[in-house]
């Protein structure tokens, strides 16, 4: 089985703060998913990674995946009360058709912005 | 397109009784997954469809559950004999057979068996 270990749990900052998420694992991802999640709702997509070494962003968003393709980071700029909620890391196992088919998520990360 | 729809948005049982929820993806995606998320929890996978085929199912779905997609568009996930612990969030997510541009998800069932 493979895992995700998400860091922090938790987050609480001030508006305006810098902070990076991190996404671990031991095993190796075909792609790295990130997906924030608000109370009652489910999980909306943020971005895909699919290199090692890949960076993307999204605005005062960058994410990263790894080298060797087990971990990744999210680093927030600026943060703002707008950022607030559960920020999930998801891993995804090919099939033997070489496609994504299961995502294995983390426990997330919860991000609390103070104005 | 107006994104992944579930149905209901919530829904409270008695223990042993059978609920059965709706999810309707979006139209051009070729596959749709099911998922079940606990109180601070990410969520775990329970099965997946490509069409109309069901092509796995996780450890985690028992005989007392049973997901359908009859005609390759919606999909339904039922539930037998509900148990407490099967008290949660059940997810819908649809996506293209790559999945590599992610999943659209809905918004949820939550279910609460008392």
């Amino acid at each position: 089985t493979q895992l995700l270990e998400q860091s922090p749990q938790f987050l609480s900052i001030q508006e305006g703060e810098n902070l990076t998420v991190y996404c671990n694992s031991s095993s190796v991802f075909s792609s790295l998913q990130w997906y924030r999640q608000e109370p009652g709702e489910g999980p909306v997509l943020l971005v895909t990674v699919v290199t090692g070494g890949e960076v993307k962003k999204l605005k005062r968003l960058t994410f990263q995946f790894g080298d060797a393709r087990k971990d990744s980071s999210l680093h927030i700029t600026a943060a703002q009360p707008g950022d607030t909620g559960l920020y999930l890391c998801a891993g995804g196992e090919e099939n033997s058709g070489g496609s994504n088919y299961k995502l294995t998520f983390g426990k997330g990360t919860l991000l609390t912005v103070n104005p | 397109d107006t994104g992944v729809s579930q149905d209901p948005r919530h829904k409270i049982t008695k223990r042993g009784q059978n609920v059965t929820f709706r999810c309707d993806p979006i139209s051009e995606h070729n596959r749709l997954y099911w998922y079940r998320q606990t109180l601070g929890q990410g969520p775990e996978f329970l099965t997946y469809f490509q069409n109309e085929a069901q092509l796995e199912k996780s450890r985690l779905l028992s005989d007392r559950f049973s997901a359908e997609r009859p005609k390759g568009s919606f999909s339904t996930l039922e539930i037998q004999r509900t148990e407490q612990g099967d008290s949660a969030m059940y997810l819908c997510a649809s996506s293209f057979i790559s999945g590599t541009d992610g999943y659209t998800f809905g918004s949820g069932t939550r279910l609460t068996v008392v």
